[in-house]
């Protein structure tokens, strides 16, 4: 497609359930990132994959997280046991390169983002 | 501890004047700098960047300034277009670091009146 795409675009789980949330990055890119963006907060980092490795996952909030790329094109973020500070959009980005964002026009392109309600 | 603060929420300017928008950071590790838009309901995009080398980069109407002494920069839109209505983001990077990971300030709404 033209851009990142994420699915589902909005979900409301109720507290305990399971999710997973989708990221169709930009053809042939080879970062992918997630960031987590609560409500009058600025986005942050959750995890970062360089094709189908996961090089740093410091970002993310608890083991309950769990992100994989396993094919190093569509990733998933996957929330267990979900609480109701997990309530966020959920944002997946990719850049063609291994480089810094920005730079020598590494641009990183942003989705929509997946919003979370948790109930 | 937010290591890029953005402190005003919100800006409000008419059409044709000026915008300033203000960033501040406390890690002294961090030596590029970014700018992003977002609009309600999408993603941020890139708008403009800066090296830590540099304390001017300018791309048509926005201006990013950087006064690394008192790990200040700021954005200037010249001339605002109701267009540029959107919340702005200013992020830092510590290029030695995880060069990869942007460490985001909390945005500042911005409101360009006709």
């Amino acid at each position: 497609g033209a851009g990142v795409s994420q699915s589902p675009r909005y979900k409301v789980a109720k507290r305990g359930q399971d999710v997973a949330l989708r990221c169709d990055p930009i053809s042939g890119h080879v970062s992918l990132f997630w960031y987590q963006q609560a409500l009058g907060q600025g986005p942050e980092f959750l995890t970062y994959f360089q094709n189908e490795a996961q090089l740093d996952k410091s970002g993310l909030p608890s083991d309950r997280f769990f992100a994989e790329r396993p094919e190093g094109s569509v990733s998933t973020l996957k929330i267990q046991r979900t609480q109701q500070e997990d309530s966020a959009v959920y944002l997946c980005a990719s850049s063609h390169r291994v480089a810094i964002p920005g730079l020598l026009g590494n641009t990183i392109y942003f989705g929509e983002g997946s919003w979370l309600t948790v109930v | 501890d937010q290591q890029v603060k953005q402190n005003s929420p919100s800006l409000s300017v008419q059409e044709g004047r000026i915008s300033i928008l203000n960033c501040d950071y406390t890690n002294s590790m961090f030596d590029y700098f970014l700018w992003y838009k977002k609009y309600p309901a999408e993603g941020p995009t890139f708008l403009i960047s800066i090296s830590s080398i540099k304390d001017k980069n300018e791309d048509g109407r926005f201006t990013v300034f950087l006064n690394k002494s008192a790990k200040h920069l700021s954005l200037h839109i010249v001339p605002s277009q109701p267009g540029d209505s959107a919340v702005y983001f200013c992020a830092a990077i510590n290029s030695g670091g995880s060069n990869y990971k942007l460490t985001f300030g909390k945005g500042t709404l911005l409101t360009v009146n006709p």
